[in-house]
């Protein structure tokens, strides 16, 4: 079975843009969760999705936003991208319940 | 952003030694989660404890749930060069949107 993959690996923008992030989560997972890594920080809770719907936001500005699908895939849009959006943002898989979530490999976004 | 307060914050060790990370925090948790993270990847879990004073292995890792449920360790006996990468603590609580709050990292190197 396939794990978390998330799309593009790498991405560089400039600042003002706008970025979308794409996740696929494991199959049978109705939960996605959207996290962002600054180098040499642990991950930031930035979004968590269960059945379509927003469960949780985290201390990040509107310029983030997020949707699930229904096939439970996720899109993470960051709007007026600044120098301090350069992360690694990781998209995170679980059933739904308490378990532990399966993280993606991220996405290593650079903004210039 | 919320973070656990996770120690030591880096390890240099020889092959072969017993290693002892902790994580602590202000706030009560239902779930803590030990992950390992390695350069280019996302998180991978290693151990989910779900029980105030429970105690789980996995391997030659050793993890315990505090009483106090503010905190949380990390063992990892006979350390071999596989073990080199970055463990993160991560607390959960339960209901609402059940996101995760990590530690710093605590990055681990072994010399041969």
């Amino acid at each position: 079975d396939a794990g978390v993959t998330q799309s593009p690996t790498h991405l560089i923008k400039t600042r003002g843009q706008q970025v979308t992030l794409r996740c696929s989560p494991i199959s049978g997972h109705k939960s996605v969760s959207w996290y962002q890594q600054v180098l040499g920080q642990g991950p930031q809770f930035i979004f968590q999705y269960y059945e379509k719907e927003e469960r949780g936001r985290g201390n990040f500005p509107d310029r983030f936003s997020a949707r699930q699908f229904p096939n439970y895939s996720s899109e993470l849009n960051v709007n007026a991208l600044l120098l301090g959006d350069s992360a690694l943002y990781l998209c995170a898989s679980s059933l739904g319940g308490s378990d532990g979530y399966t993280f993606g490999s991220g996405t290593r976004l650079t903004v210039v | 952003g919320q973070q656990l307060n996770q120690s030591p914050q880096s390890m240099f060790i020889q092959e072969g030694e017993d290693v002892s990370m902790n994580c602590t925090s202000s706030s009560i948790f239902n779930t803590w989660l030990w992950y390992k993270q390695d350069p280019g990847e996302g998180p991978v879990l290693l151990i989910a404890l779900y029980k105030a004073g429970e105690l789980t292995s996995n391997g030659r890792l050793t993890a315990q749930f505090g009483i106090t449920r503010k905190d949380s360790f990390l063992n990892i006996s006979a350390s071999i060069p596989s073990d080199v990468g970055i463990y993160f603590c991560a607390g959960q609580l339960k209901g609402g949107a059940q996101k995760l709050v990590f530690g710093q990292g605590t990055r681990l190197t072994i010399n041969p």
